[in-house]
């Protein structure tokens, strides 16, 4: 989940199909993990998370896979619609003494083609 | 429940100049956090309070930022002063507590330096 600058890889997907976005994690005593959606001039908005100790959970037209052998994270939105398109974050939440502490991996970016 | 407010959406400065961004989090939150998000990446956290004290601020760059959270509610963030490389956008995101997860973004502010 590091940084990709300014080039953000992008996903094209068909309205209607499933998307699959991936992400790889690099702290193996992340308590979370966390899938954040931003549109455009928008703040990134919580979609679902997993828990460490899980290796599946599904949502609403989304589910997320948690691979702890290889650490990777993927988020599949089913029948993916115009309003999927943005800039999809995996984020690895660790609780501490202090808080959680909640740190953000690069980005991906959907579009949705009618 | 409202969300988190911040102002302004837009700022444009000119290096060496400062500037002051504004968060109101939502209602009974007790946690706040600053994040910088630069163009094409995740976002990055500043600093993050616990009502009116400070819990991680191990990665702001102390010599020109700085931020408070005077009465446990509203807090600013300044920049003074402003280098080019602090264009970004500047999110502020609230929970109930240190422990929740899925924080609630505000839409940022975005910030030019020139």
């Amino acid at each position: 989940g590091e940084s990709v600058g300014l080039h953000l890889p992008t996903l094209s997907v068909q309205e209607g199909d499933n998307s699959i976005i991936n992400c790889a994690y690099s702290n193996s005593a992340s308590d979370y993990f966390i899938w954040y959606k931003q549109e455009s001039g928008k703040g990134p908005q919580f979609i679902i998370d997993i828990r460490s100790n899980m290796d599946k959970r599904q949502g609403q037209r989304v589910t997320v896979l948690l691979n702890k052998t290889v650490k990777h994270l993927s988020l599949q939105i089913a029948a993916t619609q115009p309003g999927d398109s943005a800039v999809y974050f995996c984020a690895e939440n660790t609780f501490k003494a202090a808080g959680n502490k909640l740190t953000f991996g690069g980005g991906t970016r959907v579009l949705v083609k009618p | 429940e409202a969300g988190v407010a911040q102002s302004p959406r837009y700022k444009i400065i000119e290096k060496r100049q400062s500037v002051a961004f504004w968060c109101n989090p939502i209602s009974g939150h007790a946690t706040l956090y600053w994040y910088q998000q630069i163009l094409g990446q995740g976002p990055k956290l500043l600093i993050q309070f616990q009502n009116n004290g400070v819990v991680d601020d191990s990665q702001l760059p102390k010599d020109r930022f700085s931020a408070e959270r005077l009465k446990g509610v509203d807090s600013t963030l300044k920049i003074q002063p402003a280098k080019l490389e602090d264009s970004a956008v500047y999110l502020c995101a609230s929970s109930r507590s240190d422990r929740a997860l899925g924080y609630t973004f505000g839409s940022g502010t975005r910030l030019t330096v020139v």
